[in-house]
């Protein structure tokens, strides 16, 4: 088993549409969890960090948490084209060593 | 956020010669400093992590003696890449953290051709 699994995209969502990006980890320990964009070529760039169960908002991006079901969610609200990229989710057990999802890429239709 | 550099970006080697990168923590003390590995279509895979001043701790199936590390100072890190050869031609990425933040902080990444 993955120690992180992402769905498989790629998700290909209308300009102003919420893209939906689901994680799960196998890990109970992990304690920080993290969504990276990466544009090809690019390195990884950090979106949103979360900690605790539930939500996180930061712009049009929200992030959800639930440990008990092991599960981090991504909504990317009203997308634009330059949200076009590859997402990766990231999860630490605090020890700022990341374990990575293989990424589900993202096309915003203009 | 902190800024992390990488050199080169972009480099292209013989098969048998080696090749080195470096990642530099700009404004923080990075005491801590991590690999990746990302090969195309595929997630970054951890490498190696490397503490200032130690040996660097290897994931299982890297070989220690052909991916040197060295952390000799707080705010550099060099990944030598030994004996390249075309299987080794891959995007490296480092990443640094000061151990207080909980973040780790990424570097530009280094596109490694072997030919």
């Amino acid at each position: 088993q993955k120690e992180v699994e992402q769905n498989s995209g790629p998700l290909s969502v209308p300009e102003g549409a919420i893209a939906s990006l689901n994680c799960t980890y196998s890990d109970r320990g992990s304690q920080s969890f993290f969504w990276y964009r990466q544009y090809s070529g690019k390195s990884p760039e950090l979106i949103m960090s979360i900690y605790s169960n539930g939500d996180k908002e930061d712009g049009r991006f929200t992030a959800q948490l639930n440990k008990a079901s092991q599960y981090v969610s991504l909504l990317i609200r009203d997308s634009q084209p330059s949200d076009s990229a590859t997402y990766l989710c990231a999860v630490s057990p605090n020890d700022y060593k990341l374990s990575f999802g293989a990424g589900t890429t993202v096309t915003v239709r203009a | 956020g902190a800024v992390v550099s990488q050199h080169p970006s972009r480099v292209i080697c013989k098969s048998g010669t080696s090749v080195k990168i470096e990642c530099r923590s700009l404004d923080f003390q990075a005491t801590t400093m991590f690999w990746y590995r990302q090969f195309p279509k595929q997630s970054l895979m951890l490498m190696a992590t490397s503490n200032e001043g130690s040996k660097a701790t290897y994931e299982q199936g890297v070989e220690k003696d052909k991916f040197l590390i060295n952390h000799a100072s707080l705010t550099l890190s060099t990944l030598t890449v030994t004996s390249a050869h075309p299987e080794d031609s891959s995007f490296y990425i480092c990443s640094a953290s000061d151990n207080l933040n909980t973040e780790a902080f990424f570097g530009q990444g280094t596109r490694l051709t072997v030919v």
